[in-house]
């Protein structure tokens, strides 16, 4: 399974943009890319994902190197909710499901 | 929608003893999986279950037993519970047409 290479941690301030970088150098040309997030005691969610394309939600946007071998997730103006562990996983379909490798994640620290 | 449902919250298990962690999505999802995440570490999936009736071996299945009940359950079988399995269990389920996995709030196991 391909792997990701992400910072251990992070920190910014509250209103300000946040550049979450990954490193996944070994990934195949169907691989997508996507990000999850686990606030403290919960479950992942789900924040993004893309194929080759810089992607936009709600919640983030995905900017995709052209090369596919890194990425950077941005929340654009972060608040003190988005203090969470993010992880950039490379995903793989199987006959309809799909394999999640997750790695350690960034842990995102937001001063007030 | 409840979504992604999982029974007990916490168990204390004793060494050798058994026990099925149950797990519900009420979303119509194809797919569920179970993983789980010792502390400081990313995820790692144990099965999955692409389909009803279909169940695979993830990244670390030794130790563990599944079923796919039916569509709407996917239930996770300890025969003889050892230390190292004690850990934080979450299950998730996702449909083939989007690419999101959606979690439940875990099952917090302790193996004595």
């Amino acid at each position: 399974d391909a792997k990701t290479t992400q910072p251990n941690s992070m920190e910014s301030n509250e209103e300000e943009p946040v550049h979450l970088p990954c490193n996944h150098s070994t990934i195949s040309g169907t691989d997508y890319i996507h990000w999850y997030r686990q606030l403290p005691s919960q479950g992942p969610e789900y924040v993004i994902h893309g194929l080759t394309s810089n992607v936009n939600n709600r919640m983030a946007s995905l900017a995709i190197a052209e090369d596919r071998k890194s990425s950077t997730l941005i929340l654009h103006r972060a608040t003190l909710r988005d203090a969470a562990v993010y992880y950039c996983i490379l995903s793989a379909t199987i006959q309809g499901a799909q394999k999640l490798v997750f790695g350690q994640g960034t842990r995102l620290t937001i001063n007030p | 929608n409840a979504g992604v449902t999982q029974t007990p919250k916490f168990q204390v298990l004793k060494t050798g003893q058994s026990m099925t962690l149950q797990c519900a999505q009420d979303m119509n999802h194809n797919s569920m999986y179970w993983y789980r995440q010792d502390p400081g570490m990313g995820l790692r999936l144990i099965y999955y279950s692409a389909s009803e009736g279909t169940t695979d071996k993830g990244e670390v299945p030794n130790g563990y037993n599944v079923s796919r009940l039916n569509k709407r359950e996917f239930s996770l079988r300890l025969e003889s519970a050892a230390p190292s399995q004690t850990s934080v269990y979450f299950c998730a389920s996702s449909s083939s047409r989007v690419r999101e996995q959606y979690f439940g709030p875990g099952t917090r196991l302790t193996v004595t």
